[in-house]
């Protein structure tokens, strides 16, 4: 059972590098976030969908892209990384019609901007 | 708009205490879903519990209860018994509406359990 999936793990960039995180889940659920971690500030909301085709944004989106071209992928696309972009970030999924409504995470995966 | 504040950063007990974290939520909704994530040292975040606005009832299951009071907007989580296992940061968690939308954290509470 695969669940939600993250890659990388890992990865280091140097400031102004562009990379895209990796999301997948296998659960046909149509709602679908990113949340970034960081120390004292609890888990904030980059961007979320509740749909293919269909985004929005979250608490703290500036510096980040996603698209949603299918149920299964949320990317997210760090498009000139920053210092500040420094975090662990989790992916998420969730399908409403469940009676929980539990929001499923990824592993995480950290991100090291140089 | 919606705010969950976890006042207690870090909590430190003892193997066998019990241990109240506290969570305070704000929403201008009627309909709203609060909810409970573990995240152990080994980073994973674990689903512990969700509770809809309409139902007020007290929910037990084994040594943790969560006591939530519409009245104060609070949506207590009490370990019984605590174990060196329980050692995680855990998150209070709101959404509104259709519970399809969007969960805002709190920024969690660290609780430290010593054998």
């Amino acid at each position: 059972n695969a669940g939600v999936t993250q890659t990388p793990k890992f990865q280091v960039l140097k400031t102004g590098q562009s990379m895209t995180l990796q999301c997948a889940q296998d659960m046909n659920h149509e709602y679908m976030s990113w949340y970034r971690q960081d120390p004292g500030m609890g888990l904030r909301l980059i961007h979320y969908s509740v749909g293919a085709g269909i985004t929005d944004q979250g608490e703290v989106p500036n510096g980040y892209n996603v698209s949603r071209s299918t149920t299964e992928d949320f990317p997210l696309r760090l498009l000139s990384a920053a210092p500040s972009q420094t975090s662990v970030y989790f992916c998420a999924s969730s399908d409403a019609g469940t009676d929980t409504g539990e929001l499923f995470f990824g592993e995480g995966s950290r991100l090291t901007v140089l | 708009a919606q705010k969950v504040t976890q006042a207690q950063t870090e909590i430190s007990v003892v193997e066998k205490e019990d241990v109240t974290l506290d969570c305070v939520y704000e929403t201008r909704d009627t309909t709203y879903y609060l909810f409970w994530y573990k995240q152990p040292p080994s980073g994973e975040l674990v689903f512990l519990i969700r509770r809809n606005s309409f139902d007020e009832q007290n929910e037990i299951s084994g040594r943790y209860s969560w006591n939530f009071q519409k009245s104060t907007s609070s949506f207590n989580f009490t370990i019984t018994a605590s174990q060196v296992v329980d050692s995680a940061v855990y998150f209070c968690a709101l959404s509104e509406a259709s519970g399809n939308t969007p969960l805002v954290f709190g920024k969690g509470t660290r609780l430290s359990v010593i054998a």
